[in-house]
């Protein structure tokens, strides 16, 4: 089983709609989790951290489940501008690496 | 204040040559992280460094190496470039306050090997 695992997608959404993305992880050490965005061949950069009582940022919510070792990102009346990769990303307690998804690819059509 | 910057953007090299990827962390930052991103395929951790000192490294074969300096610059050097080393190599810089942890990414350097 891989570390972190996502849907690679692609969701395929119009403009105006709601779509939700779920990552898994295997250790359940991990401590740190964050929602990255990738735009074609440029670098990540840093979309959300993830909070154990969820947290919002505008169109945006991310949401934790230690039990079942999930993490979410909830975006809401998505934007032409939203179409990109979308990588979670796991840090184990200690370890000090951030381990990456393979990312979910999102869509968003006229 | 200037972010991660990396150099070369493009190196273009033929197999069984070296190659070497440069990184200035965001000023303040002890810690830089080296991925690797091949075509369609996730980031690969390489190599961590802080304060000066190797203190990981990812599943890659020994001509995978590198070493940050003094000033926390780093340096990637490949070595024997295969074909398959062709990628995009990305370099992040973390900042830690309490709670709050960070990576912050250069544009990386599109590495293409023929």
């Amino acid at each position: 089983r891989k570390e972190v695992e996502q849907d690679p997608g692609p969701f395929n959404v119009p403009e105006g709609a709601t779509v939700a993305f779920n990552c898994t992880y295997s250790n359940s050490a991990s401590q740190s989790f964050f929602w990255y965005r990738q735009d074609c061949r440029k670098e990540p950069k840093l979309l959300m951290s993830v909070y154990s009582s969820g947290n919002e940022d505008g169109r945006f919510t991310a949401q934790l489940n230690r039990a079942s070792q999930y993490i979410s990102l909830l975006i809401r009346d998505s934007k032409l501008s939203d179409s990109a990769t979308y990588l979670c990303v796991v840090m184990a307690g200690g370890s000090y690496i951030p381990t990456f998804g393979r990312g979910t690819s999102l869509i968003v059509h006229p | 204040e200037a972010g991660v910057t990396q150099s070369p953007t493009h190196l273009i090299k033929t197999r069984g040559q070296q190659a070497t990827l440069r990184c200035s962390p965001i000023s303040g930052h002890t810690s830089v992280y080296w991925y690797q991103q091949a075509l369609g395929l996730g980031l690969q951790f390489l190599l961590w460094y802080d304060e000066g000192e190797e203190r990981n490294r990812g599943n890659f074969p020994p001509r995978f190496s590198g070493r940050q300096f003094p000033n926390y610059s780093s340096e990637l050097n490949v070595n024997a470039l295969e074909l398959e080393d062709s990628a995009l190599y990305l370099c992040a810089s973390r900042f830690i306050r309490g709670r709050n942890e960070k990576l912050f990414f250069g544009s990386g350097t599109q590495l293409s090997v023929l």
